[in-house]
């Protein structure tokens, strides 16, 4: 079935470095892809979403890259701090029905 | 804007009774919300479809007379799980649709 998952369940990062997540998916009809963001404890955060007629979306502080030929998207984060501390999931609907579904989502850690 | 509110964030309850878990959209109406499982370090499990004005559509495997959601207005959804078991605590936690999903806080159910 159609699927979307991230590819490291982990990533650390030093503190005021770039912090890249990278996500495959396998539908290529999908047509749109969101990153949320859940810090222990709590919903998931909206982040930043990104429509497939777009490569390339910005935001303040991430930036989320979608390579439609190769079915990968990417969300980037700046200048990484402590607050960013989560689990990054990316998420897009699946075929049958566009219901949002999830990937299994990358631990973020920020190294002081 | 797009606020998702639950209540309550975290209930403890008796192996046989049941539990109701309230979610409401603070600042939209929704004619969609869904309601999500998940269990320690794992991903978002959707459950199901809250469809105002008519009945809930479940994913595969969940039992609809286990779970039942009612969506009795555009800003009100309800999860009740009925004679809950041990093997039902987990962390479940909704989300309303307006253009993407914002989801609420969580609603932690523990089982004894």
């Amino acid at each position: 079935g159609e699927s979307v998952g991230l590819h490291l369940p982990t990533l650390s990062v030093q503190e005021g470095d770039n912090s890249i997540i990278n996500c495959a998916y396998s539908n290529s009809a999908s047509d749109y892809f969101i990153w949320y963001k859940q810090e222990s404890g709590k919903g998931p955060q909206f982040i930043i979403d990104i429509r497939s007629n777009m490569d390339k979306r910005q935001g303040q502080r991430v930036t989320v890259l979608l390579n439609k030929t190769v079915k990968h998207l990417s969300l980037q984060i700046a200048a990484t701090q402590p607050g960013d501390s989560a689990v990054y999931f990316c998420a897009g609907p699946r075929g049958r029905d566009d219901k949002i579904i999830f990937g299994k989502g990358t631990r973020l850690h920020i190294l002081p | 804007g797009a606020v998702v509110s639950q209540h309550p964030s975290w209930v403890i309850c008796k192996s046989g009774t049941s539990v109701k878990i309230e979610c409401r959209s603070l600042d939209f109406q929704a004619t969609t919300m869904f309601w999500y499982r998940q269990f320690p370090k794992q991903s978002l499990m959707l459950m199901a479809t809250s469809n105002e004005g008519s009945k809930a559509t479940y994913e595969q495997g969940v039992e609809k007379d286990k779970f039942l959601i009612n969506h009795a207005s555009l800003t009100l959804s309800t999860l009740t799980v009925t004679s809950a078991h041990p093997e039902d605590s987990s962390f479940y936690i909704c989300s309303a649709a307006m253009e993407t999903q914002y989801f609420g806080p969580g609603t932690r159910l523990l089982v004894l």
